[in-house]
């Protein structure tokens, strides 16, 4: 069985530039969540959807992040445009019960110059 | 408020020794998960124990053992006889009850074991 899978694993982009950042958690888990860890600080919850329903939004930055799940399948994290706080690794995780055991994926490094 | 502290940030040990990582954590919720997890170079994050706040047994899986005392608020984590495999980055986490899914890491030990 496939795990969570991410994508890209690594992204170098300019300030005030756009990315994207792919989730496909593995085939079942209505949860999804996405997590973020600044160099050398804590990994910090973003936001958490069951199926294609925002759960929970409460960790995300500002109005420069935008997730969406459209379909309840593979999620999206779009940062727009790209501030340098921004950097750092950006984990997807999905569960099957909303109180269950979390699946990480491998994450996603974002540098931004 | 809700918090996790992790106060080693890097360990160094030789193969074969033991080594306990610590973790405290501080919540006023009666209710309460912890975890560990286990961040080796490759990246992903690996669940290793999840712990109720109502189950003070201590438990042991191969090399592995945690230690979870409500008295301290601690939740140790034990690698018994260590190997190169080992090296990673041990992450700890609590989760409220109430309070959603969402989970409170610590900042990380990062382990390194030697040959």
């Amino acid at each position: 069985e496939a795990g969570v899978t991410q994508f890209p694993s690594h992204s170098v982009i300019e300030k005030g530039q756009t990315v994207t950042l792919r989730c496909d958690p593995i085939s079942g888990h209505d949860n999804l969540y996405w997590y973020r860890r600044v160099m050398g600080k804590e990994i910090k919850f973003l936001l958490h959807f069951v199926k294609e329903s925002k759960q929970d939004e409460s960790g995300m930055p500002n109005n420069r992040f935008l997730a969406e799940r459209t379909g309840g399948t593979y999620s999206t994290l779009k940062v727009q445009p790209a501030e340098l706080e921004d950097s750092g690794v950006y984990f997807c995780a999905s569960s099957v019960e909303r109180a269950g055991e979390l699946f990480f994926g491998e994450g996603s490094r974002l540098t931004v110059l | 408020a809700q918090k996790v502290t992790q106060a080693q940030t890097e360990i160094s040990v030789v193969e074969k020794e033991d080594v306990t990582l610590d973790c405290v954590y501080e919540t006023r919720d009666t209710t309460y998960y912890l975890f560990w997890y286990k961040q080796p170079p490759s990246g992903e994050l690996v669940f290793l124990i999840r712990r109720n706040s109502f189950d003070e047994q201590n438990e042991i899986s191969g090399r592995y053992s945690w230690n979870f005392q409500k008295s301290t608020s601690s939740f140790n984590f034990t690698i018994t006889a260590s190997q190169v495999v080992d090296s990673a980055v041990y992450f700890c986490a609590l989760r409220l009850n109430q309070a959603g899914t969402a989970l409170i890491f610590g900042k990380g030990t990062t382990l390194s074991v030697s040959s």
